[in-house]
């Protein structure tokens, strides 16, 4: 079965560049959601996207934003990277529209970014 | 606000012991309740879920009873091996109307079952 696709897996950035991390979730799901996990951490909820329209905003710092297009792929996009954002980034997607009556949330592998 | 506790580790078991991995939380409305597995260097893969009260989800020999008397949802194995090693995520995701809320993670608790 299709899974959550995220790109690139792995990213090297320097401090005040900025990165973009893309996500495809499964087919038919209409719910795409971003974490991001420091290390040794658990997951922290960034921000999510039903429709195209964001849904929800956690912890997500004013320097990303992201964006869910109309092929329901979503972009985190992240300015003026800090140490401290070295972190696994998450993106996972859902149905609420029914497909999944229980809305699972399915994570991708993830991306790592590293901030030097 | 909602939350979830789970038992610190690092829990270290032999093989073929029993585990338990204590699970609580907290919330508002009807959450769903789900445990996740990180393997070293990986990603997160669902584990199993509960929907509803007295739901028992199982996975790969592993089992949890979604509690709501006791707000619990205690991950159970009754023979580990040396690949469960992992840490391991309760979470839960609250419904709000018809929609679902993000998930809400506890801290993990990694696994280290030996030879």
């Amino acid at each position: 079965a299709a899974g959550v696709i995220q790109s690139p897996r792995h990213l090297i950035k320097e401090k005040r560049e900025t990165a973009t991390l893309k996500c495809y979730p499964i087919p038919r799901h209409d719910t795409v959601y971003w974490y991001q996990q420091g290390p040794g951490q658990d997951p922290q909820f960034l921000i999510s996207f039903y429709e195209k329209m964001q849904s929800d905003k956690g912890s997500i710092p004013d320097r990303f934003s992201a964006q869910q297009f109309s092929d329901y792929h979503s972009e985190l996009n992240m300015s003026s990277l800090e140490l401290g954002d070295s972190a696994l980034y998450f993106c996972a997607s859902s149905s609420i529209g029914g497909v999944d009556p229980g809305n699972t949330i399915y994570f991708g592998e993830g991306s790592w970014l590293t901030v030097v | 606000g909602n939350s979830v506790t789970q038992m610190e580790g690092p829990v270290t078991l032999s093989e073929e012991a029993f585990l338990t991995i204590n699970c609580t939380y907290t919330a508002t409305g009807y959450p769903s309740l789900f445990w996740y597995v990180q393997y070293p260097g990986e990603g997160l893969q669902l584990l199993l879920k509960a929907t509803k009260a007295d739901d028992k989800g199982s996975n790969k020999g592993f089992e949890a009873t979604y509690r709501k008397e006791t707000t619990s949802f205690h991950l159970e194995k009754g023979s580990v091996q040396v690949s469960d090693s992992a840490v391991y995520f309760c979470a839960l995701s609250e419904r709000y109307g018809g929609s679902q809320g993000n998930l809400i993670f506890g801290k993990g608790t990694k696994l280290s079952v030996k030879p």
